[in-house]
């Protein structure tokens, strides 16, 4: 069974930074893309990066563009999201997410497997 | 990058059907088959139903079903059951590469 566990989560103050990982295991890493989506408090789901299977492509919305960077390291099957310039409007759980498309780039089809999350909060 | 937009709440009684409804614009729902719907149930993290405007994901149900027409996507519960009661999303590709979600559906079995 695929399995995904994120950490690096935790309290910061605003303009902090914070890396987060996420550990992957039992699926060919590098072939999907990976993304993050992250969940403040009792709100919705909030897509927030995405790098292609073979790390040459990143995606970002507006909110969080020139703020975060994506990365994978395909021989550890870790995914990183380095958080700069951290708001309080960052706060959130977030959750690292496998593409159901295995062409390595295409991810807005879908994501099939979900870690569990981990919270970041950010204090102002 | 605005959020679709989701009805707050649905709701129904077992063995109905409820529908749904996920507006966006010409800019991502209207114009990109990459529609996918997630069911997320508290405390859990969200999961698969629906993807590519009405496929299925294996191992799902086919009382979940999902269509679009114009700017909307739906999603259709049938035969309404009690572990059915989550919060459902909707997402859609968007223009310049990016991902879009919906606000989130309550959806309460009566």
């Amino acid at each position: 069974e695929v399995q995904l566990v994120e950490s690096g989560g935790g309290f910061v103050q605003d303009g902090e930074s914070l890396r987060l990982s996420c550990a992957a295991s039992q699926f060919v890493f590098n072939t999907y893309a990976m993304s993050w989506v992250r969940q403040a408090p009792g709100k919705g789901l909030e897509w927030v990066s995405t790098v292609s299977g073979r790390g040459d492509g990143t995606y970002y919305p507006d909110s969080v563009k020139g703020r975060f960077t994506i990365s994978r390291d395909n021989f550890k099957n870790t995914v990183y999201l380095q958080m700069n310039n951290l708001r309080a409007e960052d706060t959130a759980l977030y959750y690292c997410a496998k593409a159901f498309d295995d062409s390595g780039y295409t991810y807005e089809r879908g994501f099939d497997f979900w870690g569990q999350g981990t919270m970041v909060t950010v204090s102002s | 990058q605005s959020a679709l937009t989701q009805p707050a709440s649905v709701s129904g009684s077992p063995g109905q059907s409820i529908t749904i409804s996920c507006t966006g614009t010409s800019s991502d729902v209207g114009t990109y088959k990459s529609v996918s719907w997630y069911q997320q149930h508290p405390g859990k993290a969200p999961k698969l139903m629906i993807y590519d405007v009405d496929k299925w994901p294996s191992g799902v149900s086919s009382r979940f079903s999902a269509s679009k027409s114009g700017n909307t996507a739906s999603l259709t519960i049938s035969g309404l059951r009690t572990e059915d009661e989550a919060v459902y999303y909707c997402s859609s590709q968007a223009r310049r590469s990016t991902l879009v979600f919906g606000g989130g559906t309550q959806v309460t079995v009566l």
